[in-house]
């Protein structure tokens, strides 16, 4: 049973535009919401990551976007480059483990 | 400060065999855990050990073990390794009590033959 939903499964974005990527959750214990970005041949590094008492949190272009009520959280990542492609993972946090979105996958044309 | 270190990085071993996959944690960080990351299932949790205690274990069969030592690093074992068990295998480490603000190794690649 996955606890973290994310979608979409795969994204193209033109250089300079933005990407936004989706994630939902059911267990209202998650307590921390981590991004993940993963480059092929590498582990994932923590990109941004927002608590629930946060509607929303920015680091340079990114933005994660947090609602409480709809138990849903976003990432927006702005002014896309090239070097953004890559799988990004949203995770939720709880009882000493996190829990994974299936990924997305961002391609960002030049 | 150096990152999470993971030794082998590439491994390859046959249907049967058991493996040891060893992780070093960011100095500081007593709270390390293991995840599986394949192709079909993603990334899935195997355990979480902070101060040589195991405090969670994910759904995986008892094949699967771990441990941690009093300097935070921690080793898994796979015994009789199955053509299921390929993956990349991550080692994570966190500072914080709650282990929740984790940051992940390179991983080690394992091909079962």
């Amino acid at each position: 049973q996955q606890q973290v939903k994310q979608s979409p499964q795969s994204l193209i974005v033109q250089k300079g535009g933005i990407s936004i990527i989706n994630c939902a959750y059911e267990n209202t214990a998650f307590d921390y919401f981590p991004w993940y970005q993963q480059f092929p041949g590498k582990g994932p590094a923590l990109l941004i990551a927002i608590r629930p008492d946060v509607s929303e949190k920015k680091e340079g272009r990114f933005t994660i976007s947090f609602n409480k009520s709809a138990k849903q959280f976003s990432l927006h990542i702005m002014d896309s480059q090239p070097g953004d492609s890559a799988t990004y993972f949203c995770a939720a946090s709880g009882d000493y483990k996190l829990s994974f979105g299936a990924g997305t996958t961002v391609t960002v044309r030049a | 400060k150096a990152g999470v270190t993971q030794t082998p990085r590439y491994l390859i071993k046959t249907r049967g065999q058991q493996v040891t996959l060893s992780c070093s944690p960011i100095s500081g960080h007593r709270s390390v855990s293991w995840y599986q990351q394949t192709p079909g299932q993603g990334l899935q949790f195997l355990f979480e050990y902070f101060s040589e205690t195991q405090r969670n274990k994910g759904n995986f069969p008892g094949r699967f073990s771990g441990r941690q030592f009093s300097n935070s690093r921690s080793e898994m074992n796979v015994s009789t390794l199955e053509l299921g068990d390929s993956a990349l295998y991550l080692c994570a480490s966190s500072f914080t009590q709650q282990g929740d603000e984790q940051f992940f190794g390179p991983g080690t690649r394992l091909t079962v033959l």
